[in-house]
């Protein structure tokens, strides 16, 4: 059974960074594309990055590009994002997804539970 | 970058009903990257549709895609009050800004 598990969310001041993790289990991590998707509360899903099976490429929206910074550990199954120069509008629920297929880019067969973080002074 | 805009925003329809979902794209996109997904109140999004029209494991053959260019559809047969959701559609690093489908 497919199952991926957040963690790293939190409280975090204006300006500041956070690590989010993602862990993965029940599929083969370095063959699948894996991806953050992001939801504002009570807003829609904001697709943030993605990477490929081989971490080779990456991709980033433009609204995080040159803060966030997506990376994989396939020894460990272990999906990263570094979020820095936070700011209010990065207060959300953090989803990673993994991909279909090896490409960094496509669709979402399985999403985590989420974690949430707070970018409050 | 391609705009996905969904509609009607919400959609409110009686048990049994079929609901109808739209999609549609600001420039013409492969349909083998079309995905539809569904998100419950509290809950991750779900994977309902992939590639316009391949159901995903495990979802019931009330749920269909269809569609190609520009113009995609989801199509909900004999609504269910465990369908009340958040629909989705995505392509590549877009996501439509959802349909809230509602009970009557």
């Amino acid at each position: 059974e497919v199952e991926l598990l957040e963690s790293g969310g939190g409280l975090v001041q204006p300006g500041g960074s956070l690590r989010l993790s993602c862990t993965a289990s029940g599929f083969s991590f370095s063959s699948y594309g894996m991806s953050w998707v992001r939801q504002a509360p009570g807003k829609g899903l904001e697709w943030l990055s993605s990477i490929s099976g081989t971490g080779s490429s990456t991709y980033y929206a433009d609204s995080v590009k040159g803060r966030f910074s997506i990376s994989r550990d396939n020894s460990k199954n272990t999906l990263f994002l570094e979020m820095n120069s936070l700011g209010a509008e990065d207060t959300a629920v953090y989803y990673c997804a993994k991909g279909r297929g090896v490409a960094a880019r496509g669709n979402f067969d399985y999403w985590g539970q989420g974690t949430l973080v707070t970018v409050s002074s | 970058e391609i705009v996905l805009t969904q509609s009607p925003g919400t959609l409110s329809l009686s048990p049994g009903e079929r609901a109808t979902l739209s999609c549609r794209a600001s420039q013409l996109f492969s349909s083998t990257y079309l995905a539809w997904y569904q998100q419950k109140p509290g809950q991750a999004p779900r994977l309902l549709i992939y590639g316009a029209s391949s159901r995903a494991t495990g979802i019931p053959d009330r749920f269909s895609g269809s569609g190609s260019g520009t113009d995609f559809t989801l199509s909900i047969s004999r609504l269910e009050p465990d369908d009340i959701a958040v629909y989705y559609c995505q392509q590549f690093s877009t996501f439509g800004q959802g349909t809230k489908v509602e009970i009557k």
